[in-house]
């Protein structure tokens, strides 16, 4: 069974820090189905970043994507107060990862 | 702009079948690449992603409830439904319908993600 498995499951950070999310597959994967999407309550979910790297529309490039193979990373660089949210990701429209949580510290 | 709109009863009893229509506008279902997904969200959980149709009628559906879902599309009328049979109180969730767009080449779908979604229909299963 393909799972993609998220760390850490809740990052306590502060505004203005760096935020890394971590998105790991039980299989090697092509990076060009791997998106990030960002879930606040109440809310739609958001694109953020598609084909592991590449930010969607409007998106703010404090936003970034990286990684191939098995490893995925997301990273907000300097988080301001909108981005406390949780964060998935997702690969061929399909499997979701469980989400981590970015909390206000 | 592609928006998305979920539809449907917000309650249904144990043993009931949901059906939920997800009606699309800036985008047409037969334009190629284009895909429409169902993705739920229980109460304090993770999305959990749950069928997929896409713009040639080739459909998926979640390993784990493949033998009660149902996903249909009607390109006239831009809409897409999914059933779910035989409702028990752990389907209680937020359904969404997301747009998915994909990228065709050389015949294949060579990227894929979801860059729209619906604002989400809450279904509660009660007796």
């Amino acid at each position: 069974e393909f799972v993609l498995t998220q760390s850490p499951g809740t990052l306590s950070l502060s505004p203005g820090e760096r935020a890394t999310l971590s998105c790991r597959a039980s299989q090697s994967v092509s990076s060009s189905y791997l998106a990030w999407y960002q879930h606040k309550s109440g809310q739609a979910p958001r694109l953020l970043i598609y084909g592991a790297s590449s930010r969607a529309t409007g998106i703010p490039d404090r936003f970034s994507g990286s990684g191939s193979g098995t490893d995925f990373t997301l990273t907000i660089s300097r988080l301001e107060p909108e981005d406390f949210a949780v964060y998935y990701c997702q690969y061929y429209g399909r499997t979701f990862g469980q989400g981590t949580k970015l909390e206000i510290k | 702009q592609i928006t998305l709109k979920e539809s449907g009863p917000t309650l249904v009893k144990p043993t009931q079948t949901l059906t939920l229509t997800c009606t699309l506008s800036g985008v047409s279902l037969s334009t190629i690449g284009v895909a429409v997904g169902w993705i739920r969200q229980p109460p304090g959980k993770a999305l959990e992603w749950l069928a997929l149709v896409y713009w040639d009628d080739d459909k998926r559906y979640s390993p784990s409830l493949r033998s009660r879902l149902t996903i249909t599309k009607d390109t006239s009328k831009n809409q897409v439904v999914l059933t779910l049979t035989s409702m028990e109180l752990v389907d209680t969730a937020t359904y969404y319908c997301a747009h998915g767009h994909g990228v065709v080449a050389d015949g294949y779908l060579s990227k894929f993600w979801f860059d729209a979604w619906g604002q989400g229909a809450l279904v509660i299963v009660s007796s």
